[in-house]
């Protein structure tokens, strides 16, 4: 069974960091590219970011970009993203979800919560 | 980047009732490579989404034959053939074939 499991969400001050993790089972985690997609309370979903198999296409929302950092770690199953620069607008459940090769977000971890306020 | 316009944004149902929600796109998602990378997700309440169909008309495995997709270019449609309770939640469609990816604006489904 697939299976991502987020974590590292919590509550964090404006202009301080956090960095989320994303574990990945059931599949050849190696195998695939990787997505972060956020969803603000009560709204609709965004996509954050992207990082292809072997980390060579990484890509990002403009709303983020020069402040996350998306990586992963193939040896370890494992994504991350680093958020730096937190801002209150950042408030939202971050999902991993895993790209198919026919560009589907075909599975999708329970999500972790970041609140930013001071 | 693209804009995916979905009506609409609430629709009541009774058990047992067909429904559909329009998907439009602002420009094609033809992409060159001949494939139309058009999906549709269910959000249930308290959950995450989940893929409910694929390529514009194709059914993610597991996924309950009542729903089906259709469509082409910029105009796309999911129908759900007999509503159920399980059916109940925010529906997603969302856009692969440009970057970035997109989501339309959200579909609830409630009962009536």
């Amino acid at each position: 069974e697939v299976q991502l499991v987020e974590s590292g969400g919590g509550l964090v001050q404006p202009g301080r960091s956090l960095k989320l993790s994303c574990v990945a089972s059931g599949f050849t985690f190696s195998n695939y590219g990787m997505n972060w997609i956020r969803q603000a309370p009560g709204k609709g979903l965004e996509w954050v970011a992207y990082i292809s198999s072997g980390s060579s296409y990484i890509y990002y929302a403009e709303t983020v970009k020069g402040r996350f950092t998306i990586s992963r770690d193939n040896a370890k199953n494992t994504l991350y993203l680093q958020m730096t620069s937190l801002r209150s607008e950042d408030t939202a459940l971050y999902y991993c979800a895993r790209r198919s090769n026919l560009y589907v977000m075909d599975a999708w971890g329970q999500g972790a919560s970041v609140t930013v306020s001071s | 980047d693209v804009v995916l316009t979905q009506t609409p944004p609430t629709l009541s149902a009774t058990i047992g009732q067909s429904v559909s929600i329009s998907c439009r796109s602002s420009q094609s998602l033809l992409h060159s490579n001949g494939n139309t990378y058009l999906n549709w997700l269910l959000q249930r309440p308290g959950q995450p989404p989940q893929l409910l169909i694929y390529l514009v008309s194709r059914l993610e495995s597991g996924v309950p034959n009542r729903f089906s997709g259709s469509g082409s270019g910029t105009d796309f449609t999911l129908k759900i053939s007999g509503v159920e309770a399980e059916d109940l939640g925010v529906y997603y469609c969302v856009q692969s074939t440009h970057a970035p990816p997109t989501f339309g604006g959200g579909t609830k489904l409630e009962l009536k």
